[in-house]
């Protein structure tokens, strides 16, 4: 299993829609996890620190479930600027640093 | 304003002749990283460092060195590049190696 997973899309959503996308993990110890966003050829952005009880931010909702191993970002009232890859983002457990999902690209649609 | 900056921005070389890309943070960040990013194959970590003269290999190191002699400061150096260096190389920062990384905005390197 892959350090990090996630499906790589496209998603193509209609602007308005909720969409919501998935990541999973490998490692059980990992203790930190973030979504990023990429424009493209762009540097990657930090979005969202997830917490173990969830957390909200505007339209942006990202949820940790430990037990599955997965951390989800939720995206309500899309727009068309949401259009970019979200990177699901883990530590490295027994290392320093994180490990960087290769991205889920999202396309919002008019 | 808190950034990375890395220089240059687009570089395009040949074969064999050794290049260095520069990283300089300006947040007093412990820990620095470097990507490289390839269509299909995401971000890998080439080198980290966590502190001053404290630097190790990522997952795919062969081929880079770096250095840290400064806590601002952290090189990239290809001492003898390869057209399989061709990539986007992205520099990073952050308190420490779990806390979340800014990123500088890129090198894109051709190695012809």
């Amino acid at each position: 299993r892959k350090e990090v997973e996630q499906d790589p899309g496209p998603f193509n959503v209609p602007e308005g829609a909720t969409v919501a996308f998935n990541c999973t993990y490998s490692n059980s110890a990992s203790q930190s996890f973030f979504w990023y966003r990429q424009d493209c050829r762009k540097e990657p952005k930090l979005l969202m620190s997830v917490y173990s009880s969830g957390n909200e931010d505007g339209r942006f909702t990202a949820q940790l479930n430990r037990a599955s191993q997965y951390i989800s970002l939720l995206i309500r009232d899309s727009k068309l600027s949401d259009s970019a890859t979200y990177l699901c983002v883990v530590n490295r457990v027994g290392a320093d640093g994180l490990t960087f999902g290769k991205g889920t690209h999202l396309i919002i649609q008019p | 304003e808190a950034q990375v900056t890395q220089n240059p921005r687009y570089l395009i070389t040949v074969t064999g002749k050794k290049l260095t890309v520069t990283c300089s943070q300006n947040m007093n960040h412990e820990y620095m990283s470097w990507y490289r990013q390839d269509p299909g194959l995401g971000l890998r970590q080439i080198y980290y460092s966590m502190n001053v003269e404290v630097t190790d290999k990522g997952d795919v190191p062969e081929g880079y060195k770096v250095s840290r002699k400064e806590k601002r400061n952290f090189p990239l150096i290809l001492e003898s590049p390869s057209p399989n260096q061709t990539s986007l190389y992205f520099c990073a920062s952050s308190l420490s190696g779990s806390s979340p990384l800014h990123f500088g905005n890129g090198t894109r390197l051709t190695v012809t």
